[in-house]
């Protein structure tokens, strides 16, 4: 059974740092790529990043490029988000997410049951 | 960046009714193209993908069309478990961008 546990969401100042973790099980870890999803509290979902299988390939939003650095660990399955310079608009539920063909980042079949993650004084 | 636009932002339904779900993409997406189904305090789930195809599991009430531009998800019959919000997403090109989700609702 496909598994993403999302952790280390939490409470940050403005212009502070986070780093998210998805833990992922019942798949080859190193065969597909990975995203993170966020979603604002009420509002729709919003793509954030991706990472290539190998990790070689990364792609960003325009709004958290610069600022967030997604990696993986293939050796212990596990996906990370480095959040830097947070802004209050990037309060949301982070979500990793699984692509559903092994390459670059498709559609997404497997979810985590998301993390939030909040940027308030 | 490929915006997707979905119509209507609401739909209000009873069980048993028809639901048709449209999304135009700004520019062509081939088929590249996926539906997903969101209840409220859970992860999105995929229902479609490439267009037409039926992603694991989910029941044949469940059926999508389109190529292009023009995108359609049709839920033939509805049950209780289907109100919910429903979003498309296109992988056609980066950055990979969802529609703004439309809410199917009890009537």
């Amino acid at each position: 059974e496909v598994q993403l546990l999302e952790s280390g969401g939490g409470l940050v100042q403005p212009g502070g740092s986070l780093r998210l973790s998805c833990a992922a099980s019942g798949f080859t870890f190193s065969t597909y790529a990975l995203s993170w999803v966020r979603q604002a509290p009420g509002k729709g979902l919003e793509w954030v990043s991706a990472i290539s299988g190998s990790g070689d390939v990364r792609y960003y939003a325009d709004s958290v490029k610069g600022r967030f650095t997604t990696s993986r660990d293939n050796s212990k399955s596990t996906l990370y988000l480095q959040m830097d310079s947070l802004r209050a608009e990037d309060t949301a539920v982070y979500y990793c997410a699984k692509s559903m063909f092994g390459g670059s980042g498709s559609y997404f079949d497997y979810w985590g049951q998301g993390t939030l993650v909040t940027v308030s004084s | 960046e490929i915006v997707l636009t979905q119509s209507p932002a609401t739909l209000s339904l009873s069980p048993g009714e028809r639901a048709t779900l449209s999304c135009r993409a700004s520019q062509s997406v081939s088929s590249y193209f996926a539906w997903y189904q969101q209840k409220p305090g859970q992860a999105p789930r995929l229902l479609m993908y490439d267009a037409s195809n039926r992603a694991t599991g989910i029941p044949a009430r469940f059926s999508g069309s389109g190529s292009g531009t023009d995108f359609t998800l049709t839920i033939s019959s509805l049950e209780p478990e289907d109100f919910a919000v429903y979003y498309c997403q296109q992988r056609s090109s980066w950055p990979r961008t969802f529609g703004q989700g439309t809410k199917v609702e009890i009537k």
